[in-house]
């Protein structure tokens, strides 16, 4: 799988918006972007995936650049709920997520 | 529907021990994987099972085993427990293998594992 690369940690005032940037240049025709998060103490919950088109549900939205080498996750209003690690994965087919190191919200009351 | 259920939650073995984990996926769905979370190393992907079939496998050593029955519920095995083992193991299932653009997992809450 084509790596990403993650800011490590983002902060972000409540109810603001966020952008969780994520860059693949190494991203192939066929790789769908994928992002899940990682609240305290549970497993990881998918937030949403796109190919080429900008995605939108009731979690989020991704942003994806028009060369695909990058993508953003948009949180429209960050909540307490939402302080979690934020994983940016590539996926080509296959349930076998690689996981990198993610990047750690934090969300300031 | 009731989530990826994992039992059980927590474990304390010692060296040279083995360990079976549970999990039970969500109801229909057919695909189970398993992971490995530590400090170190982040998430890894251990194995995925399909049918009561093994069809995608990380890396790791042959200490680590699964197996997939009929209804889908999946064990997984690891024999002479090492201190490194030491992880929170998570389970996730997904309706299908993945087509193109890979299927949605669901995780459950993990097993968190202690070797001392």
């Amino acid at each position: 799988d084509a790596k990403t690369t993650q800011p490590n940690s983002m902060e972000s005032n409540e109810e603001e918006p966020v952008h969780l940037p994520c860059n693949h240049s190494t991203i192939s025709g066929t790789d769908y972007i994928h992002w899940y998060r990682q609240l305290p103490s549970q497993g990881p919950e998918y937030v949403i995936h796109g190919l080429t088109s900008n995605v939108n549900n009731r979690m989020a939205s991704l942003a994806i650049a028009e060369d695909r080498k990058s993508s953003t996750l948009i949180l429209h209003r960050a909540t307490l709920r939402d302080a979690a690690v934020y994983y940016c994965i590539l996926k080509a087919g296959a349930n076998n997520l690689f996981f990198g190191t993610g990047t750690r919200l934090t969300v300031i009351p | 529907k009731a989530g990826v259920t994992q039992t059980p939650r927590y474990l304390i073995k010692t060296r040279g021990q083995q360990v079976t984990l549970s999990c039970s996926p969500i109801s229909g769905h057919r695909s189970v994987s398993w992971y490995q979370q530590t400090p170190g190393q982040g998430l890894q992907f251990l194995f995925e099972y399909f049918s009561e079939t093994q069809r995608n496998k990380g890396n790791f050593p042959g200490r680590f085993s699964g197996r997939q029955f009929s209804n889908s519920r999946s064990e997984m095995n690891v024999s002479t427990l090492e201190l490194g083992d030491s992880a929170l193991y998570l389970c996730a299932s997904s309706a299908r293998l993945a087509g193109r653009s890979g299927e949605t997992q669901y995780f459950g809450p993990g097993t968190r594992l202690l070797v001392l």
